[in-house]
């Protein structure tokens, strides 16, 4: 079964702190894995993109990186801001172009 | 260059009743994937259409169709809904390469009642 997971669930930190979020895959034949950010009740923007041949992909504050082997990915943001708070989901591509979803960690950034 | 446009924004149901909810893809894009996200879960997918034929479907019954129309657009049609079909609603678009980045609108809550 392609599982993905997120941990952790939720996460609460203080304003400008750096952050890791986690995301685990159980298929080792992975394609693609893209993080997106949710705002409440709203879509899905696409944060970052990982093709399978990389190990990682930054913009701006974000990094996020893909270990296939271990079957791991991490987002790394620096200097968190409070307009970084939204849920955060990580999911990965299978060969049909149909993307398996983790269930998000809820970032929360206190001022 | 408009993104992923679906509409309505917000829908409200009794049981029993059909909905169809509208995807328009970015610009583009010939590739249309249909996402059910309840509460609190990550979003699961429903199906992917491409020129007009359903490409893959997930673990979702009958009473989910769908379309796609010549100009790329689609719907999602849930017949007979059920209060556990509440939830958003979520429309992704991508190239016909399967292992291209896929954009999302902004979706639909249907409300069941």
């Amino acid at each position: 079964k392609q599982e993905v997971t997120q941990i952790p669930a939720a996460l609460s930190v203080p304003e400008g702190e750096n952050l890791v979020l986690n995301c685990s895959f159980t298929d080792s034949a992975i394609y693609n894995l893209q993080w997106f950010r949710q705002d409440p009740g709203k879509g899905l923007t696409s944060l970052l993109l990982i093709q399978s041949s990389q190990r990682e992909q930054t913009s701006g504050r974000l990094n996020a990186s893909l270990d296939k082997s271990s079957g791991r990915s991490t987002l790394y943001i620096a200097a968190s801001q409070p307009g970084d708070s939204a849920t955060y989901l990580c999911a990965r591509y299978n060969q049909g172009g149909k993307l398996i979803f983790g269930q998000g960690t809820e970032l929360s950034v206190k001022p | 260059d408009a993104g992923v446009t679906q509409s309505p924004t917000h829908l409200i149901k009794t049981r029993g009743q059909q909905v169809t909810l509208r995807c328009s893809p970015k610009s583009g894009h010939d590739t249309v994937s249909w996402y059910q996200q309840a509460l609190g879960q990550g979003p699961q997918f429903i199906f992917q259409y491409y020129e007009e034929e359903e490409r893959q479907r997930g673990n979702f019954p009958d009473r989910f169709s769908g379309h796609q129309f010549p100009n790329y657009s689609s719907e999602l049609n849930v017949n007979a809904l059920l209060l556990g079909d509440s939830a958003l609603y979520l429309c992704a678009s991508g190239g016909r390469l399967t292992n291209e980045k896929l954009f999302f609108g902004s979706g639909t809550q249907l409300s069941v009642l």
